[in-house]
């Protein structure tokens, strides 16, 4: 089945250590988000990427890091410089199907990240 | 003004009730719009597409207004399994290079 895999789903660091979190996709998807949700908050948006080797800052970049070297992953490092990490983080892709006016979204699971 | 705004909620419901959301959003051009459902400690699901004509699945509704800019979510008769809290999904116009855009949610509570 296509869909989107994070890894870990729980994931404990100590401060000053960097952590990686992965997202990895078989749906051939081109656009991949990654987005963090404070509880009782909505998403805001890290970083994005439209296609292999370019990603851009979304809205709170500082502290994060990304590359996109396969069009299947899109991995998300959580620096020592992101003062507050703990939180849920999600990965997304997009697709707009060939002749189709409407996107579709997928989101993996989710990974929770605590600082301890 | 934010770019996608929703009704702060919680909405604390009674069984049966009917019971409805708004969302606006700010970009005229944006290009499809969605409602999605998230559970406690969970991913957000998709729950519909929302369409100029009216989308309707079973006990629930999804209307654009592109005029007034605003997306709307009616639940009739509701459940305790809608509890839950839900979000509207804005995207970008075709080509933008922009991303998606999530409001920050309503949260729902129905009680027995």
């Amino acid at each position: 089945d296509g869909g989107i895999t994070q890894s870990p789903k729980y994931l404990f660091r100590k401060e000053g250590q960097n952590v990686t979190l992965s997202c990895e996709q078989n749906l051939n998807h081109d656009a991949m988000y990654w987005y963090r949700q404070d509880p009782g908050q909505g998403l805001r948006l890290i970083y994005y990427s439209q296609i292999v080797n370019d990603f851009q800052k979304g809205d709170i970049a500082e502290g994060y890091s990304v590359s996109r070297e396969k069009k299947e992953s899109f991995p998300l490092t959580v620096t020592s410089a992101q003062k507050n990490p703990t939180a849920f983080y999600l990965c997304a892709s997009r697709i707009r199907p060939s002749g189709s006016y409407e996107d579709t979204i997928y989101f993996g699971e989710g990974s929770w990240l605590t600082v301890v | 003004r934010k770019e996608v705004e929703q009704d702060p909620g919680p909405f604390n419901v009674p069984e049966g009730a009917t019971v409805a959301f708004n969302c606006t959003y700010s970009n005229s051009a944006s290009q499809s719009f969605f409602w999605y459902r998230q559970d406690c400690r969970k991913e957000p699901k998709l729950l519909m597409s929302v369409y100029s004509s009216g989308n309707e699945d079973g006990r629930f509704t999804a209307q654009l207004n592109r005029a007034s800019q605003y997306i709307s979510l009616l639940i009739r008769d509701s459940k305790l399994s809608d509890s839950a809290t839900y979000l509207c999904v804005v995207t970008p116009p075709s080509g933008s290079a922009r991303q998606l855009t999530f409001g920050s949610g309503t949260q729902l509570t129905v009680l027995p």
